[in-house]
């Protein structure tokens, strides 16, 4: 099976760059996505394709993939963006596979 | 505006079948992209559990996929899951999905319904 891995939490302080890391083996050679969920919602797709943001995510979200890791970026963080956020990839093997989600506090 | 509507009983007894239906509205469920299925456990992170494609071909997660059986009902434009054989592990909030395969993720989400495995 593919595993993806994620730091449990990451905190930040408002207005500075939050970095949500995703390891994996090779996922550089992998698409990844990121996804967004704050409690009580379903989750919202913030990252796919490694890089790209759907329609109405702001341009402060930002994602990267190389080697082993890939990485969700949040520039000037907000309160609003506090929220779990987990990573995922397509694998030719064992289809998507999730990371276990890291919780992102702005305090 | 595409939309996903969960529905199905919010309790199964162990050992039974799980059924729940996901009607999409704003697209056709057979003209393109794929339909997936994603549980999340009570305080736990998202487990993929299967997709559908447009053209009815499935492909699931492997660890599931001896329980699971997803299908597709064009005349009402939904598709569905079954799982098979099921413990108190299978409790979750239940999602439906659209799948964009490939490295597009899953755009557009349902809400959610809560399924809850109990005598």
């Amino acid at each position: 099976s593919y595993d993806l891995t994620q730091p449990p939490s990451v905190s930040v302080s408002p207005g500075q760059t939050a970095s949500i890391s995703c390891s994996g083996d090779k996922l550089g050679d992998k698409y990844v996505c990121w996804y967004q969920q704050k409690p009580g919602q379903s989750p919202v797709l913030v990252i796919y394709q490694d890089l790209k943001r759907p329609s109405g995510i702001p341009e402060r979200f930002s994602g990267s993939n190389s080697g082993d890791t890939a990485t969700l970026t949040i520039s000037r963080t907000q309160a609003m963006d506090e929220a779990d956020y987990y990573c995922q990839a397509w694998d030719s093997s064992t289809a998507w596979v999730f990371g276990g989600g890291t919780k992102l506090t702005v305090l | 505006q595409v939309q996903l509507q969960e529905s199905g009983p919010g309790l199964a007894r162990p050992s039974e079948t799980l059924s729940l239906s996901c009607t999409v509205s704003g697209h056709s469920i057979n003209s393109d992209f794929s339909w997936g299925w994603i549980r999340q456990p009570p305080g736990k992170g998202l487990q993929w559990i299967g997709s559908i494609s447009h053209s009815g071909s499935t492909y699931y997660n492997p660890s599931l996929k001896s329980r699971v059986t997803i299908s597709v009902d064009t005349s009402k434009n939904e598709f569905s899951l079954r799982l098979s054989s099921v413990t108190a592990a299978d409790t979750a909030v239940y999602y439906c999905a659209r799948d964009g395969r490939g490295g597009d993720g899953f755009d557009i989400w349902g809400q959610g319904t809560v399924v809850t495995v109990s005598s």
